[in-house]
C-alpha cells in the first residue's frame, strides 16, 4: 500500500498569511493526487485534483504543485473561511490512501 | 446540482449487519464510479470501497474485504454498502462519494454507524 504522510499535523496561522502544507508519498504516484478541505461536522470538499488542477468553484488562492512523491498545497492569503483540516489522497493505485490531515488553526 | 444522500446508519451490535444506501441525483449516475469513504470519530479519512459505473468491477480495503459488499442499482440511481460481521472498529461516519476520476469530486453528508453492545 502507498503511505501518505502530511506535515505539519497542525498549523497556526493568521488571516492573510501564506500557508503551505506538504504531502509525501511512500512511492511515486505521478500526479495522481487530490486535496480536500473538511470543516467540523461536514463532509470533505474537493479542492485540487491531478496535483495542480483547481476544482471548479474553488477560490484561486488555493493552488497545488508537485509530482512523483512530494506535493504541496498552498493558500496564498489565508481567509477566515479557510480554517479547517486538509487531507491529501493518492489515487495512483488501490487501495486509495489519505494523509493523516493538517489542521489549520487561528493563531 | 449534484446531490448524494446517505441513509441506513445506526446502532448495531458486534457481529451484526447493516445496509447503507446513497441516493444520487443531478448527474448521469450510471456513467460514474462511486465509492464509500469512512471516518472514525476524531480520526482521518479511510477509503472503503469503489464500484465501477456498470457495477461490474469492485474494489475493497483489506480492512473490510470479505465482510462488506458494494453494489449499485442504476435504475434507481442508488449506491449500497452491505456490511456484515461488524466490529467496534467499523464505527464511523460513512460517506458516499462520486469518484469518476478516482478522486472524490462530490460527497454526501454522511451517515453514522455505531457498533457497540
Amino acid at each position: 500500500d502507498i503511505q501518505m504522510t502530511q506535515s505539519p499535523s497542525t498549523l497556526s496561522a493568521s488571516v492573510g498569511d501564506r500557508v503551505t502544507i506538504t504531502c509525501r508519498a511512500s512511492q511515486s504516484i505521478s500526479s495522481w493526487l487530490a486535496w480536500y478541505q473538511q470543516k467540523p461536522g461536514k463532509a470533505p470538499n474537493l479542492l485540487i485534483y491531478k496535483a495542480s488542477s483547481l476544482e471548479s468553484g474553488v477560490p484561486s488562492r488555493f493552488s497545488g504543485s508537485g509530482s512523483g512523491t512530494e506535493f504541496t498545497l498552498t493558500i496564498s492569503s489565508l481567509q477566515s473561511d479557510d480554517f479547517a483540516t486538509y487531507y491529501c489522497q493518492q489515487y495512483n493505485s488501490y487501495p486509495f490512501t489519505f494523509g493523516g490531515g493538517t489542521k489549520v488553526e487561528i493563531k | 446540482e449534484v446531490q448524494l444522500v446517505e441513509s441506513g446508519g445506526g446502532l448495531v451490535q458486534p457481529g451484526g449487519s447493516l445496509r447503507l444506501s446513497c441516493a444520487a441525483s443531478g448527474f448521469t449516475f450510471s456513467s460514474s464510479a462511486m465509492s464509500w469513504v469512512r471516518q472514525a470519530p476524531g480520526k482521518g479519512l479511510e477509503w472503503v470501497s469503489t464500484v465501477s459505473g456498470n457495477g461490474g468491477t469492485t474494489y475493497y480495503a483489506d480492512s473490510v474485504k470479505g465482510r462488506f459488499s458494494i453494489s449499485r442499482d442504476n435504475s434507481k440511481n442508488t449506491l449500497y454498502l452491505q456490511m456484515n460481521s461488524l466490529r467496534a472498529e467499523d464505527t464511523a461516519v460513512y460517506y458516499c462519494a462520486r469518484s469518476g476520476g478516482n478522486y472524490f469530486s462530490c460527497w454526501g453528508q454522511g451517515t453514522l454507524v455505531t457498533v457497540s453492545s
